[in-house]
C-alpha cells in the first residue's frame, strides 16, 4: 500500500470556488510533488518542493498555489478553476531531490485525487 | 519535446505469454530509469527501476534490460496474467534531481 495519502479522493468544484487539496506523507521524505493527470496521459510535473521550499514551479496558473507547512504535509489550494483542470491530481515524495546518486531518486506517487470542475 | 519515447501504446497478450515494452531516450544525463504500473483509478506505483552501470535486473516476472549506447531499455513481463492487465509508464531522470520524465504509456491487457 502507498504510504502517500491524499485527500479528498473526489471534489467537484464550481469554477468560483476555493477547495484545497492534501497530501501526506510519513517516510521521513524531503521532498514532495504535484502532478497532473489527464486521461490516457502520463503524469506531468507541476510543482516540486525540496526541504520544505518550493523548488520547481513548471509554469502552473496562479489558480494553483502550492503549500508546504512542513516536512510531511502539502496541499494545493485551488481557485478560479477552469473545466479543463478537471484531472487527476497526484502528491508524490522522494527521499531527496539533492543527494548521492547511489541512493536513486525513487518518486512515490498517492492515490490521487480526481477533480472535477463543473 | 518528448524526451523519452515508449512503445507500444497498446499491447494485448495471452495468459502466459510474454509482454515487451520498449523505450528510448535522448537525454544523455539521465541515470535512473523507473518504470511505474497504474491500475484504473489508481496513482503510479514503482514497479522496478535501473541504473545504467547494469544491462539487466530481473524482478520476479519482470525484468528490464538496458542498452546504454543505443539510449534505450525494455520491459520484458513473463508470464504475464491477467491481473498484471494495466497502464505502463516507463521514466527517467537524473538520480540527484527531482525531475521524472515520462514516457507516454503504454496499456496493457492480459486475455484469459
Amino acid at each position: 500500500d502507498t504510504e502517500v495519502t491524499q485527500t479528498p479522493k473526489h471534489l467537484v468544484m464550481g469554477m468560483t470556488n476555493k477547495k484545497s487539496l492534501k497530501c501526506e506523507q510519513h517516510m521521513g521524505h524531503r521532498a514532495m510533488y504535484w502532478y497532473k493527470q489527464k486521461a490516457k496521459k502520463p503524469p506531468e510535473l507541476m510543482f516540486v518542493y525540496s526541504y520544505e521550499k518550493l523548488s520547481i514551479n513548471e509554469s502552473v496558473p496562479s489558480r494553483f498555489s502550492p503549500e508546504c507547512p512542513n516536512s510531511s504535509l502539502l496541499n494545493l489550494h485551488l481557485h478560479a478553476l477552469q473545466p479543463e483542470d478537471s484531472a487527476l491530481y497526484l502528491c508524490a515524495s522522494s527521499l531527496a531531490g539533492t543527494g548521492n546518486w547511489r541512493s536513486g531518486n525513487t518518486i512515490y506517487f498517492g492515490e490521487g485525487s480526481w477533480l472535477t470542475v463543473v | 519535446q518528448q524526451q523519452v519515447k515508449q512503445s507500444p501504446q497498446s499491447l494485448i497478450v495471452q495468459k502466459g505469454g510474454i509482454s515487451i515494452i520498449n523505450c528510448a531516450y535522448e537525454n544523455t544525463a539521465f541515470d535512473y530509469f523507473p518504470w511505474y504500473q497504474q491500475f484504473p483509478g489508481k496513482g503510479p506505483a514503482l514497479l522496478i527501476a535501473i541504473r545504467p552501470d547494469v544491462s539487466e535486473k530481473k524482478e520476479g516476472r519482470f525484468t528490464i534490460s538496458f542498452n546504454k549506447s543505443a539510449k534505450q531499455f525494455s520491459l520484458h513481463i513473463m508470464d504475464s496474467q491477467p491481473g498484471d492487465s494495466a497502464t505502463y509508464f516507463c521514466a527517467a531522470s537524473r538520480a540527484a534531481g527531482n525531475k521524472l520524465t515520462f514516457g507516454g504509456g503504454t496499456r496493457v491487457l492480459v486475455k484469459p
